[in-house]
């Protein structure tokens, strides 16, 4: 059964510094890598989606990166801004993509 | 387009009562998802469907039902309502191969059970 783990399980940081938040799995037979945002008391948010054959997606201030073979994924997220605060999930599909598995999240505070 | 729309949006029941969560998804989605978010965990997977009358079980089934009679909605059934049913319900959906099976959330159902 794939495990998803995510370290550091909450995180805080000045305003403007860049961060790194880590995703790990189990199973490196995965279909697609999508991380997203939470609001509290808010339902998810896409932020990034990145499929098995990509190393990497950008968007904005977000970088994804994925390595398969290791088990990990990361999200950059440069110039960090309060707005920024939110827990932020990892999820992996199977290799049918229809089935999802997710970590429990990083909460984030950024310190204006 | 609304996206994939959730009711109720808070429900208290008591031990034993039944009710039904509703999921809408306006974007012709054949994927359709229920998850549960216990406080300080991640999203468990409780049944998917891949399309108009197929449905599977995901990781945590029991006490639910679930039904798929069109491709729009994919209403999620509590019978017999327990306290561990307590929980925070999504809704999502994701189109199919050619879309990479991106996930769309719902905003949520809180349900209380007591």
């Amino acid at each position: 059964k794939q495990e998803v783990t995510q370290i550091p399980a909450a995180l805080s940081v000045p305003e403007g510094e860049n961060l790194v938040l880590n995703c790990s799995f189990t199973d490196s037979a995965i279909y697609n890598l999508q991380w997203f945002r939470q609001d509290p008391g808010k339902g998810l948010t896409s932020l990034l989606l990145i499929q098995s054959s990509q190393r990497e997606q950008t968007s904005g201030r977000l970088n994804a990166s994925l390595d398969k073979s290791s088990g990990r994924s990361t999200l950059y997220i440069a110039a960090s801004q309060p707005g920024d605060s939110a827990t932020y999930l990892c999820a992996v599909s199977g290799l049918a993509g229809n089935q999802f598995y997710f970590g429990t999240g990083t909460s984030l505070t950024v310190i204006p | 387009n609304a996206g994939v729309t959730q009711t109720p949006k808070f429900r208290i029941l008591k031990i034993g009562q039944s009710m039904t969560l509703q999921c809408t998804q306006d974007m012709n989605h054949n994927y359709m998802y229920w998850y549960r978010q216990d406080p300080g965990m991640g999203l468990k997977l409780i049944y998917y469907s891949v399309g108009a009358g197929i449905t599977d079980k995901g990781e945590v089934p029991n006490g639910y039902n679930v039904s798929r009679s069109t491709t729009e909605d994919f209403p999620l059934r509590l019978e017999l309502a327990a306290p561990s049913q307590t929980s925070v319900y999504f809704c999502a959906s994701s189109g199919t191969h050619g879309t990479s099976y991106e996930q769309y959330f719902g905003p949520g159902t809180r349900l209380t059970v007591t």
